[in-house]
């Protein structure tokens, strides 16, 4: 049980474009996820909260109009790069809280490497 | 905020023998502490956790010790195996609605498992 899964998990695409990166908690319920961001060999760095039905919470320095994410339902979150550039490349990974469990637990996603040509 | 320490960065062992890991943190209000296990191009594993309400907490080779009023908290695997070389997070967070459950992490600690 609690699983959770990224689309895609992998995208290369143009200076320019927009991407989107889906997740999804396959066997639960999740009223929060939180996004993050990861460098090689660096820790996870909390980009944003994602609460369902409502706007997401971004931190310091985080750019919500190029960060946009969508929390449309309790098993999916979204979260598109807007405009995207090569300093955005990362692994964008997701975490989700299941409603029916300790409110402090999250289950991450695999990631997905984001790479801007 | 809240502002968590792990330390060593990198670790390295012999197949068979035990590896620690520790963290420390400052938030007082901290009150959950999970560990997660991460290998290489995929996300964080939940391994195990504790909550300040046990001192201790165990399962199978991985065991959590938690100290609040030094406000640090440990991870030992015992009986290494090589597929346990990963990167493993700890964390820590207030576990209440004000934080957001948001979870703040060590840098951390890359563990090599040597045959």
């Amino acid at each position: 049980g609690a699983v959770v899964s990224q689309h895609p998990s992998r995208v290369i695409c143009k200076s320019g474009t927009s991407v989107k990166i889906e997740c999804r908690s396959l066997d639960f319920q999740a009223t929060t996820m939180f996004w993050y961001r990861q460098f090689p060999k660096k820790s996870l760095m909390l980009m944003a909260t994602s609460n369902e039905g409502s706007k997401a919470t971004y931190e310091q320095g985080v750019e919500k109009d190029k960060f946009l994410i969508n929390h449309a339902s309790l098993t999916l979150s979204t979260l598109t790069v807007t405009s995207a550039h090569p300093e955005d490349s990362s692994f964008y990974i997701c975490s989700a809280r299941d409603i029916m469990a300790a409110a402090d637990t999250q289950y991450f996603g695999p990631g997905t490497r984001l790479t801007v040509l | 905020g809240e502002n968590v320490e792990q330390h060593p960065s990198t670790l390295s062992v012999q197949e068979g023998d035990s590896a620690v890991i520790k963290c420390t943190y400052s938030d007082s209000a901290s009150n959950y502490f999970p560990w997660y296990k991460q290998e290489l191009g995929k996300g964080p594993q939940l391994i195990i956790d504790i909550r300040s309400n046990v001192g201790e907490k165990k399962d199978q080779r991985i065991a959590v010790t938690l100290n609040k009023t030094a406000k640090h908290f440990s991870l030992h695997i015992t009986e290494t195996q090589p597929e346990d070389s990963a990167v493993y997070f700890c964390a820590a967070t207030p576990s209440n609605s004000n934080s957001g459950y948001a979870l703040n992490f060590g840098k951390g600690t890359s563990l090599l498992v040597t045959p």
